[in-house]
């Protein structure tokens, strides 16, 4: 069964960049089948996808956020990141890691338990 | 960006009895369309999707319906750990786009 785990800061300054790592168990990243996603959730927005990433290194980003998002694939340790730039209060929120859609669900099936990040100086 | 619209905000059941959620999408999506439970603490959980498929191992209580614009998640008889919060997705366009939520509790 395909695991996800999110790692990072929970603090982060305004203006600084955020880095979030998505550790995979149970599964290969580098399959044809999946695409891996983050997703965040505030109380304000609720849930807002970000983007996500083909095991081929494509990537497809929610313009909502203006190109700060950056997801990359760490294939030899089966992780994938997120990177997030100029934070502010307004990315305060519990980031996901996610996988989907997928080659037989193209919804969100399998979800990291979240971290919270908070974004204040 | 396609918005969607979850109705009604909160929900007031009874354990035992059904209960029926809505969500709208300002534009047509198909069936692709899914809808999650989320409990407190917890990621959101798949329920439902193409619309009306369930998930793995959710119990058949839970049905979904719908297609276009216009969609239905009925719980036909509310067991004490579906009071939760619910969402749906559309997976139509890009980029991908949730619901505000309904939450269900108990009457």
């Amino acid at each position: 069964q395909v695991q996800l785990q999110e790692s990072g800061p929970g603090l982060v300054k305004p203006s600084q960049t955020l880095s979030l790592t998505c550790n995979v168990s149970g599964g290969s990243i580098n399959n044809g089948d999946d695409y891996w996603s983050w997703i965040r959730q505030t109380p304000g927005k609720g849930l807002e996808w970000i983007g996500y990433i083909y095991y081929t290194g494509s990537t497809f980003y929610n313009p909502s956020l203006k190109s700060r998002a950056t997801i990359s694939l760490h294939t030899s340790k089966n992780q994938f990141s997120l990177s997030l730039n100029s934070m502010t209060a307004a990315d305060t929120a519990v980031y996901y890691c996610v996988r989907g859609p997928t080659s037989s669900i193209e919804a969100f099936d399998i979800w990291g338990q979240g971290t919270l990040v908070t974004v204040s100086s | 960006e396609i918005m969607m619209t979850q109705s009604p905000a909160t929900l007031s059941v009874s354990p035992g009895e059904r209960a029926t959620l809505s969500c709208r999408a300002s534009q047509r999506v198909d069936s692709k369309l899914a809808w999650y439970q989320q409990t407190p603490g917890q990621p959101p959980r798949l329920l439902i999707y193409d619309a009306s498929t369930r998930a793995t191992g959710v119990p058949a209580r839970f049905s979904g319906s719908g297609s276009g614009t216009e969609f239905t998640l009925t719980i036909s008889s509310l067991q004490s750990e579906d009071f939760a919060v619910y969402y749906c997705q559309q997976y139509k366009t890009w980029p991908y786009t949730f619901g505000q939520g309904t939450k269900l509790e108990i009457k």
